[in-house]
């Protein structure tokens, strides 16, 4: 079965910290992996794709088939950087469902 | 401007009251769905539509029906609703098929059903 799994429902860090938000995938086939981010009383949007393999906002997303990971990381959290952030993969054959994880809230503190 | 408009944005509403949320697009896109998003749980995908006329369950159907009879509108009826629809709602649209890998969201509809 797809799943996608977010291990920390909240993760709180200093101004300046190294973040690291984890996922781990349980896919069969070749996933597309995704993150989106929801900041306070805005609508999800797409942060970045691991097929892009690029840094948005400073952040970036490895994808690791041997450890079924795409954990997001980004070496120095600011304060805008508080959101909720979810995990998501796209299976090859699916058309454009995407499934979910269930989330992470990022508290980045002053 | 490109974008997915869901009304409305709030309801409060009774057991048994039938409702219905909208959802529009403006980006020609063939694939649309709604989620619904509850703490601890994430994004569970109630029902999606590949194109016109052309829509199927997702993970969490139970007390949902949608229709797409309109590339452009997906709305989300609830013939009965019952106090464990109380959610927060997401319409998304995207293209379909191997550009599909951005979904865009629409706003939300906060539903309580008391």
């Amino acid at each position: 079965a797809q799943r996608v799994t977010q291990p920390e429902k909240l993760l709180s860090v200093f101004k300046g910290a190294p973040v690291e938000l984890k996922c781990n995938y349980s896919y069969s086939g070749s996933p597309e992996l995704f993150w989106y981010v929801q900041y306070s009383r805005q609508r999800l949007q797409l942060l970045l794709r691991h097929i892009s393999r690029e840094s948005i906002k400073g952040f970036t997303a490895d994808l690791n088939k041997g450890e079924t990971s795409f954990h997001l990381k980004k070496p120095f959290a600011q304060e805008e950087d508080s959101a909720m952030y979810y995990c998501a993969l796209r299976a090859s054959n699916q058309g454009g469902k995407l499934i979910f994880g269930q989330g992470t809230e990022l508290s980045v503190k002053p | 401007e490109a974008q997915v408009t869901q009304n409305p944005r709030y309801l409060i509403t009774v057991t048994g009251k039938k409702l219905t949320v909208t959802c529009s697009q403006n980006m020609n896109h063939e694939y649309m769905s709604w989620y619904r998003q509850d703490p601890g749980l994430g994004l569970r995908q109630i029902y999606y539509s590949m194109n016109v006329e052309v829509t199927d369950k997702g993970d969490v159907p139970e007390g949902y029906k949608v229709s797409r009879k309109e590339k452009r509108n997906f709305p989300l009826i609830l013939e009965s609703p019952s106090p464990n629809q109380t959610s927060l709602y997401f319409c998304a649209s995207s293209l379909f098929g191997v550009m599909a890998y951005e979904q865009y969201f629409g706003p939300g509809t906060r539903l309580t059903v008391t």
